[in-house]
Protein backbone atom coordinates (compact mmCIF):
# COMPACT_ATOMS: atom_id res chain seq x y z
CA UNK A 1 0.00 0.00 0.00
CA UNK A 2 1.55 3.21 -1.18
CA UNK A 3 2.08 6.11 1.81
CA UNK A 4 3.37 9.18 1.94
CA UNK A 5 5.35 11.01 4.19
CA UNK A 6 6.49 14.94 4.60
CA UNK A 7 9.70 15.60 6.18
CA UNK A 8 11.58 19.16 6.38
CA UNK A 9 11.78 21.94 8.52
CA UNK A 10 9.36 23.22 10.72
CA UNK A 11 10.11 26.54 11.30
CA UNK A 12 11.90 29.35 8.23
CA UNK A 13 13.00 32.65 8.50
CA UNK A 14 11.02 35.11 6.62
CA UNK A 15 12.91 35.81 3.10
CA UNK A 16 13.99 32.35 3.27
CA UNK A 17 13.39 29.45 1.13
CA UNK A 18 11.35 27.34 2.47
CA UNK A 19 12.53 23.20 1.80
CA UNK A 20 10.31 19.87 2.08
CA UNK A 21 10.75 16.13 0.98
CA UNK A 22 7.80 13.50 0.05
CA UNK A 23 9.39 10.18 0.86
CA UNK A 24 6.99 7.78 -1.14
CA UNK A 25 7.02 4.04 0.22
CA UNK A 26 5.21 0.61 -0.83
CA UNK A 27 5.10 1.99 -4.80
CA UNK A 28 7.43 3.42 -7.42
CA UNK A 29 7.32 7.51 -7.92
CA UNK A 30 7.84 6.74 -11.53
CA UNK A 31 4.93 4.82 -11.84
CA UNK A 32 3.05 5.26 -14.87
CA UNK A 33 -0.33 7.39 -14.36
CA UNK A 34 0.20 9.14 -11.12
CA UNK A 35 1.15 13.11 -10.75
CA UNK A 36 2.79 13.62 -7.01
CA UNK A 37 1.19 17.59 -5.75
CA UNK A 38 2.11 19.53 -3.01
CA UNK A 39 -1.16 21.47 -1.29
CA UNK A 40 -1.12 23.22 2.25
CA UNK A 41 -3.66 24.76 4.35
CA UNK A 42 -3.40 27.22 7.06
CA UNK A 43 -4.72 27.01 10.49
CA UNK A 44 -8.52 27.12 10.56
CA UNK A 45 -8.16 27.85 6.84
CA UNK A 46 -9.11 26.19 3.35
CA UNK A 47 -6.51 24.01 0.97
CA UNK A 48 -4.58 25.25 -1.52
CA UNK A 49 -3.17 23.46 -4.21
CA UNK A 50 0.75 24.64 -5.12
CA UNK A 51 1.76 22.19 -7.62
CA UNK A 52 2.73 18.94 -9.03
CA UNK A 53 4.87 16.92 -11.24
CA UNK A 54 4.53 13.59 -13.03
CA UNK A 55 5.26 12.32 -16.19
CA UNK A 56 8.80 10.88 -15.81
CA UNK A 57 8.20 8.51 -18.95
CA UNK A 58 8.07 11.52 -20.66
CA UNK A 59 10.62 13.68 -19.41
CA UNK A 60 8.52 15.40 -16.59
CA UNK A 61 6.20 17.76 -16.41
CA UNK A 62 5.30 20.49 -13.87
CA UNK A 63 2.70 23.03 -12.99
CA UNK A 64 2.22 25.14 -10.42
CA UNK A 65 -0.15 27.52 -9.14
CA UNK A 66 0.12 30.72 -11.38
CA UNK A 67 -0.38 32.54 -7.50
CA UNK A 68 3.12 31.19 -6.06
CA UNK A 69 4.72 30.19 -9.79
CA UNK A 70 7.64 32.63 -9.22
CA UNK A 71 8.62 31.34 -5.52
CA UNK A 72 7.88 27.43 -6.22
CA UNK A 73 10.06 24.51 -8.05
CA UNK A 74 8.85 20.91 -7.16
CA UNK A 75 11.60 18.17 -8.31
CA UNK A 76 12.00 14.42 -7.82
CA UNK A 77 14.47 11.94 -7.58
CA UNK A 78 13.40 8.97 -8.12
CA UNK A 79 16.41 6.83 -7.30
CA UNK A 80 15.07 7.83 -3.45
CA UNK A 81 11.64 7.63 -4.46
CA UNK A 82 11.03 11.45 -3.02
CA UNK A 83 9.97 14.86 -4.48
CA UNK A 84 10.23 18.02 -3.11
CA UNK A 85 9.32 21.16 -2.83
CA UNK A 86 11.00 24.55 -2.68
CA UNK A 87 9.17 27.94 -1.88
CA UNK A 88 11.64 31.17 -1.48
CA UNK A 89 10.91 34.28 -0.55
CA UNK A 90 8.61 32.85 2.40
CA UNK A 91 6.50 35.55 4.75
CA UNK A 92 4.55 34.83 7.66
CA UNK A 93 1.59 34.45 4.49
CA UNK A 94 3.19 30.71 3.83
CA UNK A 95 2.84 29.58 7.46
CA UNK A 96 0.70 26.55 7.08
CA UNK A 97 0.23 22.79 7.04
CA UNK A 98 2.13 21.49 3.95
CA UNK A 99 0.41 18.11 2.38
CA UNK A 100 2.06 15.96 -0.20
CA UNK A 101 -0.43 13.60 -1.72
CA UNK A 102 -0.39 11.66 -5.29
CA UNK A 103 -3.20 12.32 -7.99
CA UNK A 104 -4.25 9.49 -9.63
CA UNK A 105 -6.96 8.72 -12.10
CA UNK A 106 -9.66 6.59 -11.17
CA UNK A 107 -11.91 7.37 -13.85
CA UNK A 108 -10.35 8.50 -17.55
CA UNK A 109 -9.56 11.87 -17.84
CA UNK A 110 -10.57 12.47 -14.00
CA UNK A 111 -8.05 12.76 -11.43
CA UNK A 112 -8.28 13.33 -8.27
CA UNK A 113 -5.36 12.92 -4.77
CA UNK A 114 -6.14 9.49 -3.82
CA UNK A 115 -3.44 9.27 -0.79
CA UNK A 116 -1.99 11.67 1.40
CA UNK A 117 0.57 12.50 3.59
CA UNK A 118 -0.48 13.18 6.89
CA UNK A 119 1.16 16.72 6.88
CA UNK A 120 3.97 18.95 8.05
CA UNK A 121 3.51 22.51 10.04
CA UNK A 122 6.16 24.73 8.54
CA UNK A 123 5.96 28.21 10.52
CA UNK A 124 7.34 30.91 9.24
CA UNK A 125 8.93 33.51 11.71
CA UNK A 126 12.41 35.08 12.76
CA UNK B 1 -8.38 30.28 -11.88
CA UNK B 2 -11.84 28.95 -11.66
CA UNK B 3 -13.35 29.61 -7.76
CA UNK B 4 -15.42 26.80 -5.76
CA UNK B 5 -18.24 28.44 -3.60
CA UNK B 6 -19.49 25.92 -1.31
CA UNK B 7 -22.81 26.46 0.93
CA UNK B 8 -23.57 25.95 3.74
CA UNK B 9 -20.25 27.38 5.22
CA UNK B 10 -21.50 25.19 8.51
CA UNK B 11 -24.20 23.14 9.48
CA UNK B 12 -25.58 21.23 12.18
CA UNK B 13 -27.62 17.98 11.89
CA UNK B 14 -28.95 15.36 13.98
CA UNK B 15 -27.77 11.48 13.38
CA UNK B 16 -29.91 9.71 10.80
CA UNK B 17 -30.30 12.87 9.17
CA UNK B 18 -29.91 13.46 5.40
CA UNK B 19 -27.61 16.41 4.88
CA UNK B 20 -26.81 18.19 1.28
CA UNK B 21 -23.84 19.79 0.85
CA UNK B 22 -24.09 22.14 -2.50
CA UNK B 23 -20.49 23.19 -4.20
CA UNK B 24 -20.80 25.99 -7.20
CA UNK B 25 -18.23 26.90 -9.67
CA UNK B 26 -17.46 30.43 -11.71
CA UNK B 27 -17.28 28.52 -14.77
CA UNK B 28 -18.72 24.82 -16.63
CA UNK B 29 -16.52 22.26 -15.04
CA UNK B 30 -18.58 19.56 -16.71
CA UNK B 31 -17.95 16.28 -14.09
CA UNK B 32 -14.92 17.46 -12.99
CA UNK B 33 -15.55 17.51 -9.19
CA UNK B 34 -13.77 16.01 -6.05
CA UNK B 35 -15.28 15.70 -2.99
CA UNK B 36 -13.12 15.04 0.29
CA UNK B 37 -13.66 14.98 3.87
CA UNK B 38 -11.12 16.10 6.48
CA UNK B 39 -11.23 15.80 10.15
CA UNK B 40 -9.50 17.72 12.43
CA UNK B 41 -5.65 17.18 13.07
CA UNK B 42 -5.91 14.66 9.58
CA UNK B 43 -5.21 14.88 5.85
CA UNK B 44 -7.86 15.37 3.59
CA UNK B 45 -10.01 12.03 2.06
CA UNK B 46 -11.27 11.46 -1.28
CA UNK B 47 -14.74 10.60 -0.63
CA UNK B 48 -16.26 11.32 -4.75
CA UNK B 49 -14.78 11.81 -7.55
CA UNK B 50 -15.64 12.61 -10.80
CA UNK B 51 -18.33 14.55 -9.71
CA UNK B 52 -20.50 10.86 -8.75
CA UNK B 53 -18.04 8.51 -8.28
CA UNK B 54 -17.70 6.30 -4.89
CA UNK B 55 -13.61 6.45 -4.16
CA UNK B 56 -13.24 2.58 -2.59
CA UNK B 57 -13.91 1.85 0.48
CA UNK B 58 -16.23 5.27 1.45
CA UNK B 59 -19.27 4.27 3.17
CA UNK B 60 -22.47 4.11 0.61
CA UNK B 61 -24.30 6.59 2.71
CA UNK B 62 -22.28 9.20 0.67
CA UNK B 63 -22.98 10.55 -2.88
CA UNK B 64 -22.27 13.06 -5.50
CA UNK B 65 -24.51 14.52 -7.91
CA UNK B 66 -24.26 17.68 -10.21
CA UNK B 67 -22.54 18.79 -13.51
CA UNK B 68 -21.38 21.80 -15.39
CA UNK B 69 -21.62 24.57 -12.23
CA UNK B 70 -23.67 22.95 -9.94
CA UNK B 71 -23.27 19.91 -7.24
CA UNK B 72 -23.59 18.06 -4.18
CA UNK B 73 -22.60 15.77 -1.88
CA UNK B 74 -25.21 14.23 0.24
CA UNK B 75 -25.15 11.89 3.21
CA UNK B 76 -28.28 9.87 3.27
CA UNK B 77 -28.26 8.70 6.93
CA UNK B 78 -25.49 10.71 9.19
CA UNK B 79 -23.61 9.16 11.48
CA UNK B 80 -21.34 10.53 14.40
CA UNK B 81 -17.79 9.38 12.76
CA UNK B 82 -18.72 11.57 10.13
CA UNK B 83 -18.31 15.29 11.84
CA UNK B 84 -16.18 16.84 10.02
CA UNK B 85 -15.23 19.72 7.28
CA UNK B 86 -15.60 18.41 3.41
CA UNK B 87 -14.58 20.15 0.44
CA UNK B 88 -14.90 20.57 -3.27
CA UNK B 89 -12.60 20.67 -5.66
CA UNK B 90 -12.14 21.22 -9.32
CA UNK B 91 -9.64 19.34 -11.33
CA UNK B 92 -11.17 20.46 -14.83
CA UNK B 93 -7.75 22.62 -14.93
CA UNK B 94 -4.98 23.23 -13.02
CA UNK B 95 -4.63 24.89 -10.58
CA UNK B 96 -7.06 22.67 -8.95
CA UNK B 97 -8.93 25.36 -6.86
CA UNK B 98 -10.74 24.01 -3.09
CA UNK B 99 -14.14 25.39 -2.31
CA UNK B 100 -14.33 27.02 1.08
CA UNK B 101 -14.94 23.87 2.95
CA UNK B 102 -18.68 22.78 5.23
CA UNK B 103 -18.00 22.35 8.30
CA UNK B 104 -20.10 19.40 9.71
CA UNK B 105 -21.19 19.24 13.27
CA UNK B 106 -23.72 16.69 15.08
CA UNK B 107 -25.99 17.71 17.62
Amino acid sequence: QVQLQESGPGLVKPSQTLSLTCTVSGGSISSAGYYWSWIRQPAGKGLEWIGRIGRFYAGGSTTYSPSLKSRVTISVDTSKNQFSLELSSVTAADTAVYYCARESFPAAGHDASDIWGQGTMVTVSS
Amino acid sequence: DIQMTQSPSSLSASVGDRVTITCRANQSISSYLNWYQQKPGKAPKLLIYAASSLQSGVPSRFSGSGSGTDFTLTISSLQPEDCATYYCQQSYSTPYTFGQGTKLEIK
